[in-house]
């Protein structure tokens, strides 16, 4: 799987948007984009991912480049709920592929009130 | 259950003492995973169980790490002669087979004195 680079920190005043970027300057064409979170003290939990098109779900949307060397994950309106560690993960998806998500460190985003 | 569920959500052991950790994934979820989180790190992932397929045990850190899955549900790690270093939060998480979206518990935090 490409690696990926995050900024190990971020702040972002609540109610405005958080832009969150992700280097994957070595992902190959079946390669996805995929975001997770992890609050503290709990579990990480699934965001959003995709391959090359834009997407939005409920949660944030994700932009990719169209390069797709990069990708950002955007939350509209952050709230302090929303302070969290965010890890941009690119994976192969192939069915029934016994692959593990690999987590890196992560970007720590503190929602500032 | 609504969600995975591990148990014990804490556990204080002595250095040389066998450790058992369960994780009930969500029902139907054939996929399951450990991972383990060092204080301040990211996720390391341990093992991966899909279905009936040999499970993925690239990630365990030596043989005093196993872990299995009966009847295709519930999961248990166990560690033995558990050492301070292994001290960390372990998590489960679970997914619909070939499915990228996973699930994640809320973790054993492992505490070896």
């Amino acid at each position: 799987d490409a690696k990926t680079t995050q900024p190990p920190s971020m702040d972002c005043a609540e109610g405005r948007a958080a832009n969150l970027p992700c280097n994957h300057s070595t992902i190959s064409g079946n390669e996805y984009v995929y975001w997770y979170r992890q609050i503290h003290s709990q579990g990480p939990q699934y965001i959003i991912h995709g391959l090359k098109n834009n997407e939005t779900n409920e949660m944030a949307s994700l932009i990719i480049t169209e390069d797709r060397k990069s990708s950002t994950l955007i939350l509209p309106h952050a709230t302090l709920r929303d302070t969290a560690v965010y890890y941009c993960i690119v994976r192969v998806s192939i069915s029934g592929s016994a692959r593990q998500l690999t987590f890196g460190s992560g970007t720590q985003l503190t929602v500032l009130p | 259950g609504a969600g995975v569920s591990q148990s014990p959500s804490n556990k204080v052991t002595e250095k040389g003492k066998d450790v058992e950790l369960r994780c009930d994934p969500i029902s139907g979820h054939t996929a399951l995973y450990w991972y383990r989180q060092s204080l301040g790190q990211g996720l390391e992932f341990l093992i991966y169980f899909q279905g009936n397929s040999a499970p993925d045990k690239s990630g365990l850190p030596s043989d005093r790490f196993s872990a299995e899955r009966t009847g295709g549900s519930v999961s248990t790690l166990t560690i033995q002669r558990t050492q301070q270093e292994d001290s960390a939060v372990y998590l489960c998480a679970s997914s619909f087979p070939r499915h990228e979206k996973l699930f994640f518990g809320s973790g054993t935090q492992l505490s070896v004195l």
